[in-house]
């Protein structure tokens, strides 16, 4: 079955730091999102991506968080400057149209800012 | 925005029992869909059952289903013949505009 792929599973990082987490959205899909899960806390959205522009981002999407297609395959989220706050699980997901219910989660990144 | 409501923070029931997650939900809109997911202690996420806002029947898969009720928007999920597997955390999520909403989680834990 096919999924998405999220590296690293895990990241730490110092604060200040800028990281990029990586996914790979399955191959046929065109709607790619990012998600933020502080622990033990609800599952925030962040980013949604169509046709390499966002389509719709939330308020915690400020100029800290960027996203990216490269290469047609990856999907990045980059962080600059990390802060304490911004520790968290990240998810990537995909869906092969908008609100079709075939939305498609990465096992996520787990981001820890020391 | 959307508003996902789930208000038990945690549920406990006995292996091959039943058990019933709220979720309503607060939506302006007349299309919308409707998902579960499970969440483990491992942190991934993994759908469930998913409910479109002009189905007519109520979404099964397997041993979940969702009771849809439109009126009172809310679709709570039905969890049949627990399994010790199914203690996990679950999300009720609305899909609106290019993202989904999730509600706060219900932690479920099934004793044997």
């Amino acid at each position: 079955e096919p999924e998405v792929t999220q590296t690293p599973s895990h990241q730490v990082t110092q604060m200040g730091q800028e990281v990029i987490l990586r996914c790979v959205p399955i191959s046929n899909h065109l709607y790619f999102y990012w998600y933020r899960q502080i622990l033990g806390q609800k599952v925030e959205f962040l980013v949604s991506f169509y046709n390499n522009e966002i389509s719709e981002k939330s308020e915690i999407f400020d100029d800290q968080f960027s996203v990216e297609r490269p290469d047609g395959s990856n999907f990045t989220l980059k962080i600059r400057s990390t802060k304490l706050e911004d520790s968290a699980m990240y998810f990537c997901a995909s869906s092969s149209r908008q609100g079709d219910y075939g939305y498609t989660f990465g096992s996520g990144t787990r981001l820890t800012v020391v | 925005a959307q508003k996902i409501t789930q208000t038990q923070p945690g549920m406990f029931v006995q292996e091959k029992e039943a058990v019933t997650l709220d979720c309503t939900y607060d939506t302006s809109d007349q299309s919308y869909g409707l998902f579960w997911y499970k969440q483990p202690s491992s942190g991934e996420m993994i759908f469930l059952i998913y409910q479109g806002s002009y189905d007519e029947q109520n979404a099964t898969e397997g041993r979940y289903s969702l009771n849809f009720q439109k009126a009172r928007k809310s679709a709570n999920l039905v969890i049949s013949a627990s399994q010790l597997g199914d203690s996990a955390m679950y999300f009720c999520a609305s899909h609106q505009d290019y993202k989904l909403s999730f509600g706060a989680g219900t932690t479920v834990t099934v004793r044997a």
